[in-house]
Parts: C-alpha cells; structure tokens; sequence
C-alpha cells in the first residue's frame, strides 16, 4: 500500500486569488492523478501528472487554470489559479500502482472560495 | 465509452437492515472493479474490489461479486449499523490502461439507530 499526505486540508480563499495543493507519497510512482469532487457529486478526474513532462488534462480542464507540478516520483501540486466560488470542490489527489490496482487518495483538500 | 452507473441515493435505512446498492458498468474487455467509501470529513478509501468475472470481493461484512454476463457489481450487507453511514462509490479500471479509474455517481448511505 501506498501513503499520500495531502495539505491543505481545507482553506478558505478570496476570489481572484490561488491555491497550490502539496501531494507526497512514501514511495516512487510514475502517474499521479488530480481529481475534484464537487459538492454532493461524484469524482472528476483533472489531469494526469507525468513525472518529467508535462501533465494531461481532462476535457473542460485547461493547464492555466490548473497548473501542475511533478517535480520528482514522490511530489506533485495542483494550483487552482484565480478562483471563483465555483471552484469551491474538494481536490484529491491520487496514485494507481498499476493496471487492475487499486487507487490511493489523500485526505482531500476542501476548499471554498468567498 | 468506459462508464458505471450507480443507484442514485440518498439511502436511509434503519440499523440491521439488509443493503443493496445497484452498480452497471460499460466497458470493453475485461475492467477491474471497486467499490470505494467515503466516510464524512474524510478522503476516499478502498472497501473491495474484484479483479475477473465471478471473484467476489468482500470486507468489513460488505460483499460484491463481478457479474460479467449482467455487467454489474452490486453491493451487499446483511445488517448495516450506524457506522456504515458514508457515501459509496462504484467505479472501474479499464483493461486497456493503467491511467485512469472511472467513478460512479455516489450513493449516499445513513443509517437509523
């Protein structure tokens, strides 16, 4: 099993301003994923983060608004770029091993943007 | 493409009663499932999973079992207590990649005392 430690666990943001979310995993991994989970909705996925390039965004999610780093195997951050209250969401991140695997999450980040 | 398709909730029930949550899947090949729960404050986490047809997945008194030929993976608990109250999701892996797993919709569960 994998351990992701995720933080913020929550923030409470001014519209116009940004976020960068913090993912670490206790061992090395070659995909990560950013999902947002909307309130009282189910999870959609962001993007996929490659180490060493650049991270693959899911239709109706764009790089300027969600930049993203990975850095090395075991770090990557989601930053949530001049938000609005509609970008209030909890934001996980998550690793799957392999093919079949399960997925591993962080706690979440839950954010609200006043 | 690749989808599930979950019962629609929210589900109230009382303590000891039997529980069903309907999952469908679509999907080319042969997908691994999940069914993952949420507990109220908290992140996501694996409850079971099944990896072909026929396995069943079981844990913590819940049980699944991947039914290719009525493509569903629908969840079991012969008597849910009050601390089973969370959200529940459905979802799968494809076959043909590694990179992404697919989520249901969510079904919320709370239990009576």
């Amino acid at each position: 099993s994998a351990v992701i430690s995720q933080k913020p666990s929550r923030d409470i943001c001014q519209r116009g301003t940004s976020l960068t979310i913090q993912c670490q995993v206790d061992s090395q991994v070659t995909m990560m994923f950013w999902y947002r989970q909307q309130p009282g909705q189910s999870l959609t996925l962001i993007a996929t983060a490659n180490q060493g390039s650049e991270a693959t965004y899911e239709s109706g999610f764009v790089i300027d608004k969600f930049p993203i780093s990975r850095p090395n195997l075991t770090f990557s951050t989601l930053t949530v770029s001049n938000m609005s209250p509609e970008d209030s969401s909890i934001y996980l991140c998550s690793l799957l091993p392999g093919q079949g695997a399960e997925a591993f999450f962080g706690q979440g980040t839950r954010l609200t943007v006043v | 493409g690749d989808s599930v398709t979950q019962m629609e909730g929210p589900v109230t029930l009382s303590e000891e009663a039997f529980l069903t949550i309907n999952c469908t899947y679509t999907a080319t090949g042969y997908p691994s499932l999940f069914w993952y729960v949420q507990y109220p404050g908290e992140g996501l986490q694996l409850l079971l999973k099944a990896t072909k047809a026929d396995d069943k997945g079981s844990n913590k008194g819940f049980e699944a079992t991947y039914r290719k030929e009525t493509t569903s993976f629908h969840l079991e608990k012969g008597s849910v207590q009050v601390s089973d109250s969370a959200v529940y999701f459905c979802a799968l892996s494809p076959y043909s990649s590694a990179s992404k797993i697919i989520f249901g919709s969510g079904t919320r569960l709370s239990i009576r005392p």
